[in-house]
């Protein structure tokens, strides 16, 4: 979905780089997230904003941290980057509606931490 | 090659079949409920979603059927077709505003 656009899409490093993954978003949603995706553990929340002077962690944060540049920015950066942080990472926006809140995901960055 | 999915349970049916794709959820207070569609490379695709003062909705499609008393959340699809072959994850609401606990995920693989 070109609403949520993540770069790169792929991306190889070396153990003890600093890197950022980069999302936007035209849906004009308020709220954003970061995931990664590992075989058998599903997605897994890293960091959350519900503005842009809204920062709150996930589950998994520690390793990672995040900036929300705009309404439609939020970068994820591995500060120094270790073999078990290769995964899958996606972000995704949201904007509450009523008793609805659908996330909707980028079509996902693959990481790999050499 | 695509690393999502590679330990899952996985369901089978043939075309134009009816699907039914189940989830345990674990925390009784989750008051909404969403399914969503993943295909190899792409990100995880909304289908329909529920909340807690319902017990059934319908899509096109897809029905979603949600028992409180055990926790449990099943996803029905009509007629299967090929496209709809992909991983599907359930994800809850924990109370926690925003915040979604996925499950782990049921790959369909839909035979001709």
């Amino acid at each position: 979905d070109a609403d949520v656009t993540q770069t790169p899409r792929n991306r190889i490093t070396k153990t003890g780089k600093r890197i950022m993954l980069e999302c936007s978003q035209t849906k004009g949603h308020d709220r954003m997230y970061w995931y990664r995706q590992d075989p058998g553990l599903g997605l897994r929340l890293i960091y959350y904003s519900f503005d842009v002077k809204d920062i709150n962690k996930g589950e998994i944060s520690d390793g990672y941290s995040v900036s929300r540049q705009a309404q439609a920015k939020f970068s994820l950066s591995l500060e120094s980057a270790i073999p078990n942080q290769t995964a899958l990472y996606f972000c995704a926006t949201s904007l509450r509606q009523g008793f609805s809140e659908t996330q909707y995901f980028g079509p996902g960055t693959r990481l790999l931490v050499l | 090659g695509e690393s999502v999915g590679l330990h899952l349970p996985t369901l089978s049916v043939q075309e134009g079949d009816n699907s039914i794709i189940n989830c345990a959820y674990s925390n009784s207070a989750s008051d909404y409920f969403i399914w969503y569609k993943q295909e190899s490379g792409k990100g995880p695709q909304f289908i329909i979603d529920i909340r807690s003062n319902m017990d059934k909705r319908q899509g096109q499609r897809v029905t979603v059927l949600l028992n409180k008393t055990v926790k449990h959340l099943s996803l029905q699809i009509a007629a299967t077709q090929p496209g709809d072959s992909a991983v599907y994850f359930c994800a809850e609401n924990t109370g926690t505003a925003s915040k979604l606990t996925f499950g782990t995920g049921t790959r369909l693989q839909v035979t001709l």
